[in-house]
């Protein structure tokens, strides 16, 4: 069974450090693997994803995340922090074998200081 | 156009009341999910239609109805709810049923049943 865990589950930055959200995943077969961000009040936006490409992702808003098979990882980081980046940070994973479902962490939430 | 559009945002009910949650998108996407989402947790699957036919159902008790009357829309139809029902009902939708495809989210709808 697939399963992720993300470590921390509120993380504080000051305005302009860089930005860093562990995640580490479990699964039996090659996974996919996301990243979604949910602002106050408001659904979940993809900010990236892993699907077998390149194991460095690029994704919107400045976010990045590089997949490492060997540490079963996929952490998330910003080098500079913005105040808008406060919000709900949710990574995924989803495989074959668990039936096309998506298995979500249980969530960062960031807080950015001026 | 990449929304997904649920009514109503806010709902109260009583236990004993019959309403229901609506999502619509305009996007094409031939598959659409229903997620919980409690307080301070990640959303949880409760539903996934593929091509307008129910494919998931995770063991949701019957006090909740899903219904897809045709590809852009999907109901949750809500009949004698508990007070732990209340949540973030939140929709999705994606381009087809596969695993690696990405989800776009509704902002939600908030029901407190009392």
């Amino acid at each position: 069974a697939q399963s992720v865990t993300q470590l921390g589950s509120h993380v504080s930055v000051s305005e302009g450090a860089l930005v860093l959200l562990r995640c580490n995943y479990s699964s039996s077969v090659p996974p996919y693997l996301f990243w979604y961000v949910q602002y106050p009040n408001q659904g979940l936006q993809l900010l990236l994803k892993y699907t077998s490409a390149a194991t460095l992702v690029k994704g919107i808003n400045g976010f990045e995340a590089e997949f490492k098979k060997s540490e079963t990882s996929f952490h998330l980081t910003k080098p500079s922090a913005h105040m808008s980046d406060a919000a709900e940070y949710f990574c995924a994973v989803s495989d074959r074998a668990a039936g096309n479902k998506l298995t979500f962490g249980g969530g960062t939430r960031v807080l950015v200081k001026p | 156009d990449t929304e997904v559009t649920q009514t109503p945002k806010h709902l109260v009910m009583g236990m004993t009341n019959k309403k229901s949650l609506k999502c619509e998108q305009h996007m094409g996407h031939r598959a659409m999910y229903w997620y919980k989402q409690k307080a301070k947790k990640p959303p949880e699957l409760m539903f996934v239609y593929s091509y307008e036919k129910l494919s998931i159902n995770e063991s949701v008790p019957s006090r909740f109805s899903p219904e897809c009357p045709n590809s852009s829309l999907l109901n949750l139809h809500l009949h004698a709810l508990q007070p732990e029902d209340s949540a973030l009902y939140l929709c999705a939708s994606s381009q087809g049923g596969t695993i690696d495809r990405e989800l776009f989210f509704g902002e939600g709808s908030r029901l407190t049943v009392l």
